[in-house]
């Protein structure tokens, strides 16, 4: 069982909705990862929360906004998406954003836009 | 630009066998080595890293690194059909840098 839990597992949505998707981590970890994933390609990277602060935000466009309430969470607000986001959105946290800081992934969240 | 390389596969191997996944990366410089297992439609899972050059044994997986050649690799013995999958290996440069994936190498393991 993965120690970062992800809700909810599946979300499909419309392009005018607006939603959520959740992340908690309970191993005192302090970076938080949220990374986008296409079927048959690797993860890609979104957003980097080290010590509660956003350190890396790698040109996502503006329709998704993270936020992250405390160590433990990570938020990602989703709004005015298109049909092309469709994608495993996939949580990860590791110790720190040191070079020996392994990252561990949340199951994901399934993500279909219609 | 950081560059990760791994064959797509699919790597068939029978039942029993050792099966060897390689993986090159472009960056002299990396520092960090890690293979992700996932299975189809899951999330990655993390089964080994490596930092230093030489060999790292947990169980049935060996992890080798060879830093004057720019590789790593992967070798699973008594090759399961459970572990088909697809095996992702990712390297870090440094602190404070993103880890670069590679595209993963397709695993299948024939019973």
């Amino acid at each position: 069982d993965t120690e970062v839990t992800q809700t909810p597992k599946h979300l499909v949505m419309g392009m005018t909705n607006k939603k959520s998707l959740k992340c908690e981590q309970h191993m005192g970890h302090r970076a938080m990862y949220w990374y986008k994933q296409k079927a048959k390609k690797p993860p890609e990277l979104m957003f980097v929360y080290s010590y509660e602060k956003l350190s890396i935000n790698e040109s996502v466009p503006s329709r998704f906004s993270p936020e992250c309430p405390n160590s433990s969470l990570l938020n990602l607000h989703l709004h005015a998406l298109q049909p092309e986001d469709s994608a495993l959105y996939l949580c990860a946290s590791s110790q720190g954003t040191g070079v020996y800081s392994p990252l561990h992934f949340g199951n994901g969240t399934r993500l279909t836009v219609t | 630009q950081k560059e990760v390389e791994q064959n797509s596969g699919p790597l068939s191997v029978p039942e029993g066998a050792i099966a060897s996944l390689n993986c090159t990366y472009s960056d002299r410089g990396s520092q960090s080595f890690f293979w992700y297992r996932q299975y189809s439609g899951k999330s990655p899972e993390l089964i080994m890293f490596i930092y230093s050059n030489g060999d790292k044994e947990d169980g049935r997986f060996t992890a080798q690194l060879n830093k004057a050649s720019q590789y790593v690799s992967l070798l699973i013995r008594d090759s399961q059909p459970s572990d088909s999958a697809t095996y992702l290996c990712a390297v870090k440069v440094g602190g404070n840098t993103p880890l670069v994936f590679g595209k993963g190498t397709r695993l299948s393991v024939i019973a």
